[in-house]
């Protein structure tokens, strides 16, 4: 069975940082792209950041670039999102998700995670 | 405002077709796949659709995506209560190198 699970949420004030962690069980992590999806209280999804299997390729969101740093590590099997200078309109949930098998250039989120909920307020 | 047009609500009684459209661009649907979301009440979203029209293992035939030119659809037949959910489409997006999704559409079963 395939588990995603994210740690490292809170709260914390305009302008701090926040490092989250997903914990991949159930597949091949090395395989697979992984991506980091938000949901603002009471919005639509927002897609934030990707990676491909081998690090290599990465993209971000024009509202996270410069500012959030996606990242793993296949010998622990884990999925990172380093957030810094942190906004009001970061306050989301935020899902770890698992993605294709090859190309991470894709909407294709095969498996969720049940999300860590980030709320930046003063 | 969301790259990819939704309309905001859906509705039909059971047993009913009902479909879901999701309108984008050249730079998007127009050359990319489309993926289909179901997010249930307090639930974390789930695949529903797969590369414009392929269900995933376990999504009933009822759910069915078609694509043509800019514009992709989510139909789903013989509507039933546990239906009710929110629904989001997907894809890449060419100019932006990002994925982009659709606004969201709730339905409701009435």
């Amino acid at each position: 069975e395939i588990q995603l699970v994210e740690s490292g949420g809170g709260s914390v004030q305009p302008g701090r940082s926040l490092r989250l962690s997903c914990t991949a069980s159930g597949f091949t992590f090395d395989d697979y792209a992984m991506h980091w999806v938000r949901q603002a209280p009471g919005r639509g999804l927002e897609w934030v950041s990707g990676i491909s299997w081998s690090s290599s390729a990465v993209g971000y969101a024009d509202s996270v670039k410069g500012r959030f740093t996606i990242s793993r590590d296949n010998a622990r099997n884990s999925l990172f999102l380093q957030m810094n200078s942190l906004r009001h309109e970061d306050t989301a949930l935020y899902y770890c998700t698992k993605g294709e098998l090859g190309p991470w250039n894709r909407a294709f989120f095969e498996s969720w995670g049940q999300g860590t909920q980030v709320t930046v307020s003063s | 405002q969301s790259v990819l047009t939704q309309p905001p609500s859906a509705s039909g009684t059971p047993g009913q077709r009902v479909t879901i459209s999701c309108s984008g661009s050249r730079s998007n649907i127009g050359i990319n796949l489309v993926y289909w979301y179901q997010q249930l009440p307090g639930t974390a979203p789930k695949l529903l659709i797969s590369r414009t029209d392929q269900r995933p293992s376990g999504v009933p035939d009822r759910f069915s995506g078609s694509k043509s030119g800019t514009s992709a659809s989510l139909a789903i037949s013989g509507l039933r209560s546990g239906d009710e959910a929110d629904y989001f489409c997907a894809s890449w997006d060419d100019r932006l190198s990002a994925v982009v999704f659709g606004g969201g559409t709730k339905l409701t079963v009435l």
